[in-house]
């Protein structure tokens, strides 16, 4: 079964506007961590933001925010005021905590920002 | 911040040769460091987990003979690609959690690997 379920192969998003990229995890450990990492063309992993399973609070960092949503075992990544730059390729990632420590990638979705 | 430094960015080979590609954790020590293997327009897939001073954990379906994996030293870790064949080429990319529970994982650049 499928880890980390990214359901959107592709995503357009017209500058200045947000973003919503969806993301799903399967565990049944306890204690797990939540990325989202940016990659572009470059080809390097680029950290955007964390979400602990023990984090009340959505995380944010600057323009991203996480809404997670632990029930549904959700943790969507939104971007905000989108800009050219943002145009990569997102993964979702998880570390199971209690078990393997491995960071475990989602399939991506590829994000366009249009002008 | 933490960094982690990997070699070649690029390397062309022929058909039957080795590649040695080095992840280092430049400014702490990485007890654990992870390999990961990336086709293009794919996600990035776990091959195996490298451990100081132990044998590295390998996924299923990862040829351990094929992907030497050493990691002599809390700051390198090194994956040889024996006898590479075209079907090998591909983005390896490796990665260093700081510490156990550390939330982020720093990422090398990468290394494109083309068999010719």
């Amino acid at each position: 079964a499928q880890k980390i379920t990214q359901t959107q192969p592709g995503m357009f998003v017209q500058e200045k506007e947000a973003v919503t990229l969806d993301c799903t995890y399967d565990t049944s450990d306890q204690s797990y961590g939540l990325f989202w990492y940016k990659q572009p063309s470059s080809g390097e992993m680029i950290f955007l933001i964390y979400q602990g399973s023990y984090d009340e609070q959505n995380a944010t960092e600057g323009r991203y925010s996480l809404n997670f949503q632990k029930a549904r075992k959700s943790t969507n990544l939104v971007i905000s005021a989108s800009q050219l730059g943002d145009s990569a390729m997102y993964f979702c990632a998880m570390r199971e905590m209690d078990s393997s420590y491995k960071l475990i990638f989602g399939s991506g979705t590829r994000l366009l920002v249009r002008p | 911040g933490a960094v982690v430094s990997q070699h070649p960015s690029r390397v062309i080979c022929k058909s039957g040769t080795s590649v040695k590609i080095e992840c280092r954790s430049l400014d702490f020590q990485a007890t654990t460091m992870f390999w990961y293997r990336q086709f293009p327009k794919q996600s990035l897939m776990l091959m195996a987990t490298s451990n100081e001073g132990s044998k590295a954990t390998y996924e299923q379906g990862v040829e351990k003979d094929k992907f030497l994996i050493n990691h002599a030293s809390l700051t390198l870790s090194t994956l040889t690609v024996t006898s590479a064949h075209p079907e090998d080429s591909s983005f390896y990319i490796c990665s260093a959690p700081p510490g156990p529970t550390n939330e982020k994982l720093f990422f090398g650049s990468g290394t494109q690997l083309s068999v010719l």
